[in-house]
C-alpha cells in the first residue's frame, strides 16, 4: 500500500529543545515536502526535496532545518524550537516536479512548543 | 506569484441538499488547480484536479468541479450532500515551471462543512 508515514503523530515539548520529526515515503518518489498548517492560513510550505541532497525554501523556512540522505525519508528538524513553531505538519510526497503532479500526504504531527 | 481564496472559511449544508464551496484563483499563466479533502485528524486527500484537459472535472465520491477561466474559478460541487462529506476542504494552484514545480503548489485557507441531519 502507498503510504507517508510521519513520526511521532503527536509531541509536547519546550522551547530550545531540539527535535526531529521523520517521513517515509513507499512510492519511490523524488520529490517530497513539508507543510505546516495553521487555523485560517491554510498550508505553507516550509521545505521540499527534488532528490537525494537536493533542497531547497519554501515559504515559511525559517527556525527549520531538512535533510535528504536517502530518496524514502526527509526528515523536519527544529534546531531551537519556539512557540511559534506550534502547529501541524504535514510531510507529502510528490509523483514527479511537473506542475500537475499530485501529492501524497502523511497524517500529520501535532507539535505544542511550550 | 499565484494566489487562491477560498469564500467561506464554514458551510453548512442538510444532508441531501447541493454542496458547493467557492474558489478563486489568481495567476499571470494558465494554471493547475486542486482540490484536496482533509477528514478529522488525517492528511490532505485529493478529491480531483483540472490539467488543461476538460473544463468539468469529475472527483472521488461524487465531487466535480467546473474551470472558469472568465470568472478565475474552480468551484467545488456535490449534488447530494452526505454526512460523510463533513470535512475540511482546499482549494490549491500550481503553475508550470521550467524546474522546481513541485515547491508551487499554493493552498487556499480552507472550508470546513459541515452535514446537518
Amino acid at each position: 500500500e502507498a503510504q507517508v508515514t510521519q513520526n511521532p503523530r503527536y509531541l509536547i515539548t519546550v522551547t530550545g529543545k531540539k527535535l526531529t520529526v521523520t517521513c517515509s515515503q513507499n512510492m519511490n518518489h523524488e520529490y517530497m515536502s513539508w507543510y505546516r498548517q495553521d487555523p485560517g492560513l491554510g498550508l505553507r510550505q516550509i521545505y521540499y526535496s527534488m532528490n537525494v541532497e537536493v533542497t531547497d525554501k519554501g515559504d515559511v523556512p525559517e527556525g527549520y532545518k531538512v535533510s535528504r540522505k536517502e530518496k524514502r525519508n526527509f526528515p523536519l528538524i527544529l534546531e531551537s524550537p519556539s512557540p511559534n513553531q506550534t502547529s501541524l505538519y504535514f510531510c507529502a510526497s510528490i509523483t514527479s516536479g511537473r506542475a500537475r503532479s499530485e501529492q501524497f500526504f502523511g497524517p500529520g504531527t501535532r507539535l505544542t512548543v511550550l | 506569484a499565484q494566489s487562491v481564496t477560498q469564500l467561506g472559511s464554514h458551510v453548512s449544508v442538510s444532508e441531501g441538499a447541493l454542496v458547493l464551496l467557492r474558489c478563486n484563483y489568481s495567476s499571470s499563466v494558465p494554471p493547475y488547480l486542486f482540490w484536496y479533502v482533509q477528514y478529522p485528524n488525517q492528511g490532505l486527500q485529493l478529491l480531483l484536479k483540472y490539467t488543461s484537459a476538460a473544463t468539468l472535472v469529475k472527483g472521488i465520491n461524487g465531487f466535480e468541479a467546473e474551470f472558469k477561466k472568465s470568472e478565475t474559478s474552480f468551484h467545488l460541487t456535490k449534488p447530494s450532500a452526505h454526512m460523510s462529506d463533513a470535512a475540511e476542504y482546499f482549494c490549491a494552484v500550481s503553475v508550470p515551471r521550467t524546474s522546481g514545480s513541485a515547491r508551487q503548489l499554493t493552498f487556499g485557507s480552507g472550508t470546513q462543512l459541515t452535514v446537518l441531519p
